[in-house]
């Protein structure tokens, strides 16, 4: 069974621009979540998605936002980026919503 | 807001030896407890978890112990191998939904043979 995917891996932007990560979950996985990692301030959680359906949302600016589509991949987006964006963004499936597998990351640099 | 603390931050161990990670959580309702390892240029991988309603889980060399009163959780990994040398992650449920997760901070764990 093939694991969680996200692309791209490694992404560049500049200050002000916006971003859209992608992430395919494991197949029959309908529970998507993203966490953004960084050395200060760790693993820390973004959203969750469930068929469609933001169900869990964690302390970020409204300048992250994501979406689910049928078929469950999701992507996130970040708006007017800021330097203090740069991270590695993680997504996670779950069938049901504990056990979450995680993907390789995307790595984020805002310059 | 709900917390996780994590130690110790690095532990080095000798191969052979057992390593013990230990964790505290603020949210009373928080009823799922995984423990992720993070290799470099990873993402993290679930290695084991407990829910709220069992004290103590093993599987292999791996085992977690969870007591709800003091609110507190353990990661035992025992005959610990260089290929364990990792950064570990507990982590607990936000709620009861189990689908937000409040991390720890991590521990590099060390194996050196």
């Amino acid at each position: 069974k093939a694991g969680v995917t996200q692309t791209p891996r490694y992404l560049i932007k500049t200050r002000g621009q916006q971003v859209t990560l992608s992430c395919s979950p494991i197949s029959g996985h309908r529970s998507v979540s993203w966490y953004q990692q960084t050395p200060g301030q760790g693993l820390q959680f973004l959203f969750e998605y469930f068929s469609e359906t933001q169900r869990n949302k964690g302390n970020f600016p409204g300048r992250f936002s994501g979406r689910q589509f049928s078929n469950s991949r999701s992507e996130m987006n970040v708006s007017t980026l800021e330097l203090g964006d740069s991270a590695l963004y993680l997504c996670a499936s779950s069938l049901l919503g504990f056990e979450q597998f995680f993907g390789p990351g995307t790595r984020l640099t805002v310059l | 807001g709900e917390n996780v603390e994590q130690h110790p931050s690095t532990l080095s161990v000798q191969e052979g030896d057992s390593a013990v990670i230990k964790c505290t959580y603020s949210d009373s309702a928080s009823n799922y407890f995984p423990w992720y390892k993070q290799e470099l240029g990873k993402g993290p991988q679930l290695i084991i978890d407990i829910r709220s309603n069992v004290g103590e889980k093993k599987d292999q060399r791996i085992a977690v112990t969870l007591n709800k009163t003091a609110k507190h959780f353990s990661l035992h990994i025992t005959e610990t191998q260089p290929e364990d040398s990792a950064v570990y992650f507990c982590a607990a449920s936000q709620g009861q939904a189990g689908t937000a997760l409040i991390f720890g901070k991590g521990t590099t764990l060390s194996v050196s043979s």
